[in-house]
């Protein structure tokens, strides 16, 4: 398998811009997490998905941030309109935890994309 | 609140020492910590998974141990070499809630 791929890999834009992050994960996997990566906050939770359904936003930081996963292999993280402040590495992570009556059958290590670094003059 | 706390933020060690550094978690509702390796440029990879209170894990020269009962993990590195310098993450994962949470690494730095 190649991995979580990631795309773009650097993007620079203006403040006021639409920016679009892309991520797909590792096929199979049934988890999938979006991070961001500031010196203040280290890596920090965005959003999440199980089984293509948004599990848990509370980490978005403001109604800016949108994430998608309109099936198994693909999900976007879009910023409307980006800022200054939105600079900053974004991981896409995937993992299997599979589940069985309710409980994880696995503890799910995530395997990481390589990142969008994205400049918001 | 699950809060995730790594020390010490940053770590000078000479090339041939051993060094160790701690994550700590709440104890409650513990289900499995993970430690990662960062280094420069790159993405986090997973070194281990952790589930059993006393567990040991171990590859090459870096060992990890977890204490569920008072919320602690330990990594250790053993002769530490130049190739050892990066970032070590750990992350909990609650079973109830999927939420993987990271504590905001240890640096480490290896001198020549």
């Amino acid at each position: 398998d190649a991995g979580v791929i990631q795309s773009p890999r650097h993007e620079v834009t203006e403040m006021g811009q639409e920016v679009t992050l892309r991520c797909k994960p590792i096929s199979g996997h049934d988890y999938l997490f979006w991070y961001r990566q500031t010196m203040m906050r280290g890596l920090e939770l965005l959003i999440y998905f199980n089984n293509n359904v948004p599990i848990d936003d509370s980490g978005m930081p403001e109604d800016r941030f949108s994430a998608k996963m309109p099936n198994a292999s693909f999900s976007t993280l879009k910023i409307q309109p980006s800022e200054p402040r939105d600079s900053a590495v974004y991981f896409c992570a995937s993992s299997f935890r599979g589940r069985a009556s309710g409980w994880a059958t696995n503890t799910g290590e995530l395997f990481f994309g390589e990142g969008s670094r994205l400049t918001v003059l | 609140i699950l809060n995730v706390e790594q020390s010490p933020q940053s770590l000078h060690v000479q090339e041939g020492d051993s060094t160790n550094f701690t994550c700590s978690f709440p104890s409650s509702n513990f289900y499995a910590l993970h430690w990662y390796r960062w280094e420069t440029a790159k993405s986090p990879e997973a070194l281990f998974v952790m589930t059993l209170n006393g567990d040991e894990k171990k590859k090459g020269r870096i060992s990890a141990t977890l204490n569920t009962k008072e919320g602690y993990s330990y990594l250790y590195i053993k002769g530490s070499q130049p190739e050892d310098s990066a970032t070590y993450l750990c992350a909990c994962p609650m079973n109830r809630d999927d939420k993987i949470i990271f504590g905001k690494g240890t640096r480490l730095h290896i001198l020549p």
